[in-house]
């Protein structure tokens, strides 16, 4: 069966810009987290997502925000980009939200410039 | 606040040598942890814990969590270059939310 797709792979912008990431979870997860990893670290968590609702937050700005569609595809949108906003982002489907059943994207790279 | 603290950071050992990774954590309302790898992108799963004292093996690999004293050991018996990568380390609370460790890396060198 299909993995967990994220879209783009790789991203650079420029501070102040905004950006958009999207997540295709696997056929039949409802639910979709996110997650920023820079070196050292590890995963800190942006929010997670459930049939379309925001069920977790994380504590980052509110430059950061997402949203999730009825087939369960979710995206993540960051606004005015600051240089500190470069990272991996990962994005992790799963059927309940369990940690157990958390498959990962292989992430886009963001690169802010 | 919760928290989740791996130990090393980072460690270098030869081929064929047994290394242990530390997890320990102050969460509240625990449901369970879990261990990672992460080789180049995307972690993949490698063991949910719940209950103490009880240990989960992966031919190689294994684990134990201590619930009483917070913590959990990965070990890797028999190291290949194949192990090296970054462990992580989550702990699960109530409402499914994962709190994360900074993560081990691991390097087997040859």
């Amino acid at each position: 069966k299909a993995g967990v797709t994220q879209t783009p792979r790789y991203l650079i912008k420029t501070r102040g810009q905004q950006v958009t990431l999207s997540c295709s979870p696997i056929s039949g997860h409802r639910s979709v987290s996110w997650y920023q990893q820079t070196p050292g670290q590890g995963l800190q968590f942006l929010f997670e997502y459930f049939s379309e609702t925001q069920r977790n937050k994380g504590n980052f700005p509110g430059r950061f925000s997402g949203r999730q569609f009825s087939n369960s595809r979710s995206e993540m949108n960051v606004s005015t980009l600051e240089l500190g906003d470069s990272a991996l982002y990962l994005c992790a489907s799963s059927v309940t939200g369990a940690g157990y059943g958390y498959t990962f994207g292989s992430g886009t790279r963001l690169t802010v410039v | 606040e919760d928290k989740v603290v791996q130990s090393p950071l980072s460690l270098v050992v030869h081929e064929g040598d047994t290394v242990t990774l530390n997890c320990s954590y102050e969460v509240t309302n625990f449901r369970s942890l879990l261990w990672y790898k992460q080789e180049k992108k995307a972690p993949t799963f490698l063991f949910m814990l719940t209950s103490s004292g009880i240990e989960k093996k992966s031919g190689r690999l294994s684990s134990i969590l201590d619930k009483k004293e917070l913590f959990s050991i990965l070990n890797i018996t028999a190291t290949q270059t194949g192990d090296s990568a970054v462990y992580l380390c989550a702990v699960e609370a109530s409402n499914y939310q994962l709190i994360w460790g900074a993560g081990t890396k691991l390097i087997i060198k040859p």
